[in-house]
């Protein structure tokens, strides 16, 4: 129930373009899934995070898309920019939930996404 | 505040010795977690303390790995004796709950272990 699960594993886009990345997850408890943002010998650092009581949250080029009744949310870069290359990983956790048995305030994290912006 | 320091940045050892890993937190911040990172495995939550008090461990490969905070601003994760297949970035991350704001978890530059 602890598990993210994030697709695709890698993505290739054209500057410009639209990059999609979508995760699922199973424990209903969480209630915060913020994306983080790695670039190679860098820790991974927060880009942005949503709340369950909104469907989207936009920053700039980036968007968070959340579907409660799926269970999913996803990243979407617009205007993909060659800078933008880096690892993405989304997570979930539980900040202000009760804990039940199996659940933790910690992050768990989704298995990355590889994103290659061409120039 | 400089951020989560963590020491050292490299660390090339044998198989079979004795590896410290060092991790400063952000001042202030009430939880410290520990992940592994791997090609294959990804980043991997191995232990979390909160206010200096291991709360899930479940996460350590096995007894070889421990993890101490003797204090708010310190923690050390220790692998004996290690061996080839612990090679990986061990990266420390510390977190303040802020509640409606989320709980934005803070990376350090990770430590990059090759055990030989």
């Amino acid at each position: 129930q602890q598990q993210v699960k994030q697709s695709p594993q890698s993505l290739i886009v054209q500057k410009g373009g639209i990059s999609i990345i979508n995760c699922a997850y199973e424990n209903t408890a969480f209630d915060y899934f913020p994306w983080y943002q790695q670039f190679p010998g860098k820790g991974p650092a927060l880009l942005i995070a949503i709340r369950p009581d909104v469907s989207e949250k936009k920053e700039g080029r980036f968007t968070i898309s959340f579907n409660k009744s799926a269970k999913q949310f996803s990243l979407h870069i617009m205007d993909s920019q060659p800078g933008d290359s880096a690892t993405y990983f989304c997570a979930a956790s539980i900040v202000d939930g009760v804990l039940s048995s199996g659940s933790a305030r910690q992050l768990t994290f989704g298995s990355g996404t590889q994103l290659t912006v061409l120039p | 505040d400089a951020g989560v320091i963590q020491s050292p940045r490299h660390e090339v050892t044998e198989m079979g010795q004795e590896v410290t890993l060092r991790c400063k937190p952000i001042s202030g911040h009430d939880y410290l977690f520990w992940y592994r990172q791997t090609m294959m495995r990804g980043l991997e939550l191995l232990i979390y303390f909160n206010n200096n008090v291991p709360i899930d461990d479940s996460g350590m490969p096995e007894d070889r790995f421990s993890a101490k905070m003797p204090n708010a601003s310190f923690s050390t994760l220790k692998i004996q004796p290690s061996e080839p297949r612990d090679s990986a970035v061990y990266f420390c991350a510390s977190s303040l709950l802020l509640g409606i704001q989320g709980a934005e978890a803070f990376f350090g530059q990770g430590t990059r272990l090759t055990v030989v």
